[in-house]
């Protein structure tokens, strides 16, 4: 069974330090999302790409983080500096849906649990 | 705009019912549930469009009041599997795929 794959699975820095996720989507899925999960919450959207374009990003901290899917298949997300409060689970998900189709199921990966000291 | 969930937290035996909700002040497209257990990725369970229908997945169905803009998940003689937390993410009323989260509502099942 496909799965959206990410990687590292766990990463400690220092705070002031750069980060760097990766997520491989699964094959096929037009749709990428990042979000980010504090421990005891609900995952909250950071961005969005349809292919290699930016839908919503709207919730990202665009002071120090930053995403891209360069050629519409892989992503990255990039935290630099690292600050305390950016502790937490970032999951990656992928859907096969066309945007302004139907519905549009998303499936996640297991996410990079990061701790900044 | 967050939805939120009842209850926070909820113990069961083996064997019992449990229902969980999920409301919004806001207008709905859909609602969409998931399963997380701790540590791992969130599981999908199902998804809910407007118009009232229920939908299940083996003894896990769900429904959709688009009046009340609520949305409910119904545990039937749960299992010890189904210990997690579970999350509904709902949609605002046009599909954009974007998902705002529920706090959450952990599950537990004992033997």
């Amino acid at each position: 069974e496909a799965e959206v794959a990410q990687s590292p699975r766990y990463k400690i820095t220092e705070k002031s330090q750069a980060v760097a996720f990766w997520c491989d989507p699964i094959s096929g899925h037009a749709t990428l999302y990042w979000y980010r999960q504090i421990l005891g919450q609900g995952p909250e959207l950071l961005v969005q790409f349809q292919d290699e374009s930016v839908v919503d990003d709207s919730q990202l901290p665009k002071d120090r983080f930053s995403a891209e899917r360069l050629k519409g298949v892989d992503s990255t997300l990039k935290i630099q500096p690292a600050e305390l409060g950016d502790s937490a689970m970032y999951l990656c998900a992928s859907s096969s849906m066309g945007y302004r189709e139907l519905v549009d199921t998303q499936y996640f990966g297991p996410g990079t649990r990061l701790t900044v000291l | 705009q967050q939805p939120v969930q009842s209850p926070q937290a909820v113990i069961l035996r083996e064997g019992e019912d449990a229902v969980i909700n999920c409301s919004s002040s806001k207008a709905l497209y859909s609602v969409h549930w998931y399963r997380q257990k701790h540590g791992e990725a969130p599981v999908f369970l199902m998804i809910l469009l407007k118009g009232g229908e229920q939908k299940g997945h083996e003894k896990i169905s769900a429904s959709f009041n688009e009046k009340k803009q609520q949305s409910s998940l119904y545990l039937t003689a749960s299992q010890l599997s189904y210990s997690g937390t579970y999350f509904c993410g709902t949609e605002k009323a046009s599909n954009t795929g974007k998902l705002i989260f529920g706090q959450g509502t952990t599950l537990q099942v004992k033997p």
